[in-house]
């Protein structure tokens, strides 16, 4: 069945660095979220790409579609503690693992 | 005023007990689901109906039943509950190009 990995499963970055995190589907996808979920809260959706190469910026936040609309990756600049959370990709209704991320101020 | 509110926040219970959770939406969606987050944080599909008409069931155990009265309520009902069944559920709707909208979950312990 159709599946959608991302790695990696933690990422404890230093205040003030950069990381990213990646998502890959078996298939080829229509469109790919991403989620947020804060420690003990729920997901909460950030944004939806749809066509292929497709870049979106939020703030230090940029998201970028795959040309064969199967992967997508979420690079965050500057990371502040309000980034600390889950973040999640999702395709077809299937969720990725989820990048677990830990700030070190 | 709560897109998607799901009741209650946390339920604590004895295996082989029945429960139901409940959600409504505001949001006029026509679309609503029921994910199962366990303990790693894997977010997996059970349920999802259409305009009160079931579209999606991801082989779950048929002790899981759905019930859906009107488009802005999906309930979840648990028969004979097992430790397993220990996890967050959320409730979510989707309408347009927003993505899904989630409850803030029902954390549920089977003791």
């Amino acid at each position: 069945g159709q599946q959608v990995m991302q790695i990696p499963q933690y990422q404890h970055v230093q205040e003030g660095e950069d990381f990213t995190t990646y998502c890959n589907s078996s298939t080829t996808l229509s469109n790919i979220q991403w989620y947020k979920q804060r420690p003990g809260g729920h997901p909460v959706f950030l944004i939806q790409l749809v066509k292929s190469g497709e870049v979106k910026k939020q703030k230090r936040l940029t998201f970028q579609f795959g040309e064969a609309k199967k992967n997508s990756s979420l690079h965050i600049t500057a990371t502040q503690t309000t980034d600390v959370g889950t973040y999640f990709c999702a395709g077809h209704r299937r969720f990725g693992a989820g990048t677990t991320v830990t700030v070190r101020a | 005023d709560t897109a998607v509110s799901q009741t209650p926040k946390y339920l604590v219970t004895q295996m082989g007990n029945d429960k139901s959770i409940k959600c409504e939406q505001n949001l006029g969606h026509d679309t609503m689901y029921w994910y199962k987050q366990d303990s790693k944080k894997f977010l997996k599909i059970m349920f999802s109906y259409n305009n009160k008409e079931l579209i999606i069931n991801e082989t779950v155990p048929n002790r899981f039943s759905p019930k859906s009265p009107d488009k802005a309520h999906l309930n979840l009902h648990i028969n004979s509950l097992e430790l397993g069944d220990s996890a967050v559920y959320f409730c979510a709707s989707m309408g347009g190009d927003y993505g899904y909208t989630f409850g803030s979950g029902t954390r549920l312990t089977v003791v």
